[in-house]
C-alpha cells in the first residue's frame, strides 16, 4: 500500500530564510505520480506541482525548488527567501498508475509559519 | 476557467441527521472526488466519480455516500451523522485519467453538535 510521510509537523523561519520540507513516500508501483499542495487558512488546497516517476530532474519555479530522489523515496520542496505570505500548511502527495481511479494519498503535512 | 466550487461553505447538524454537500468541478473536468480531512485523520480519501460512476471508495462507512450527474457535478451524502463527522470535506475535479492533476475547492465545513 501506499504511503506518505512528512516529518516535519512545523517549521518556523524569519522572513527570508530559505526553508526545505522533506517528504517520503512507499509505492510498490512503478509509475506513480507526486503532487505538493499548498493550504493557506482560506482551507482550499491549491496545487504546486505534479511530477511523473519517470522525470528525476529537478524544477525550479520562482523562488520555488523542487528535489526528486527515486534512490531515497523523496520528494522534498525547498522555498527560498521565504516570505510571510509562504505560512500555510503544504501536503505531499502521491497517486499510483494502477489505481482503479482517481485517489490521492496525502502526508500528514508540515505547517510552516514565516515571521516577519 | 472558474475553479472548483462547492456549497454551502458551512453546515451545522445535530447528532443523527444527514447532510447533503455539493460540488461543481472544473468546466470541462469529468472526474471528482471527496476528501475529509480532520485534525486527528488529516486528508483522507473517500471516493472518487467518473461518467456518473463510483470508480474507486475509500475505507469509510456506508453512512458516506455519493453521486455525480450527466454533467458532472457531484453531491456526497452523510446519514446518521456522528460527532466524529466534524471535518472539512474538500471536493477535487480532474480531466480524466487516474493520474491527472486534481483541483480542490474552497471545501464545506462540516460541523456535528
Amino acid at each position: 500500500a501506499q504511503k506518505v510521510t512528512q516529518a516535519q509537523t512545523e517549521i518556523s523561519v524569519v522572513e527570508k530564510e530559505d526553508v526545505t520540507l522533506d517528504c517520503v513516500y512507499e509505492t510498490r508501483d512503478t509509475t506513480y505520480y507526486l503532487f505538493w499542495y499548498k493550504q493557506p487558512p482560506s482551507g482550499e488546497l491549491v496545487f504546486l506541482i505534479r511530477r511523473n516517476s519517470f522525470d528525476e530532474q529537478n524544477e525550479i519555479s520562482g523562488r520555488y525548488s523542487w528535489n526528486f530522489q527515486k534512490s531515497t523515496s523523496s520528494f522534498n520542496f525547498t522555498i527560498t527567501a521565504s516570505q510571510v505570505v509562504d505560512s500555510a500548511v503544504y501536503f505531499c502527495a502521491l497517486s499510483e498508475s494502477n489505481n482503479a481511479g482517481n485517489m490521492l494519498t496525502f502526508g500528514g503535512g508540515t505547517r510552516l509559519m514565516v515571521k516577519p | 476557467k472558474a475553479g472548483v466550487t462547492q456549497t454551502p461553505r458551512y453546515l451545522i447538524k445535530t447528532r443523527g441527521q444527514q447532510v447533503t454537500l455539493s460540488c461543481s468541478p472544473i468546466s470541462g473536468h469529468r472526474s471528482v472526488s471527496w476528501y475529509q480531512q480532520t485534525p486527528g485523520q488529516g486528508l483522507q480519501f473517500l471516493f472518487e466519480y467518473f461518467s456518473e460512476t463510483q470508480r474507486n471508495k475509500g475505507n469509510f462507512p456506508g453512512r458516506f455516500s455519493g453521486r455525480q450527474f450527466s454533467n458532472s457535478r457531484s453531491e456526497m451524502n452523510v446519514s446518521t451523522l456522528e460527532l466524529g463527522d466534524s471535518a472539512l470535506y474538500l471536493c477535487a475535479s480532474s480531466l480524466v485519467l487516474s493520474t491527472d492533476t486534481q483541483y480542490f475547492g474552497p471545501g464545506t465545513r462540516l460541523t456535528v453538535l
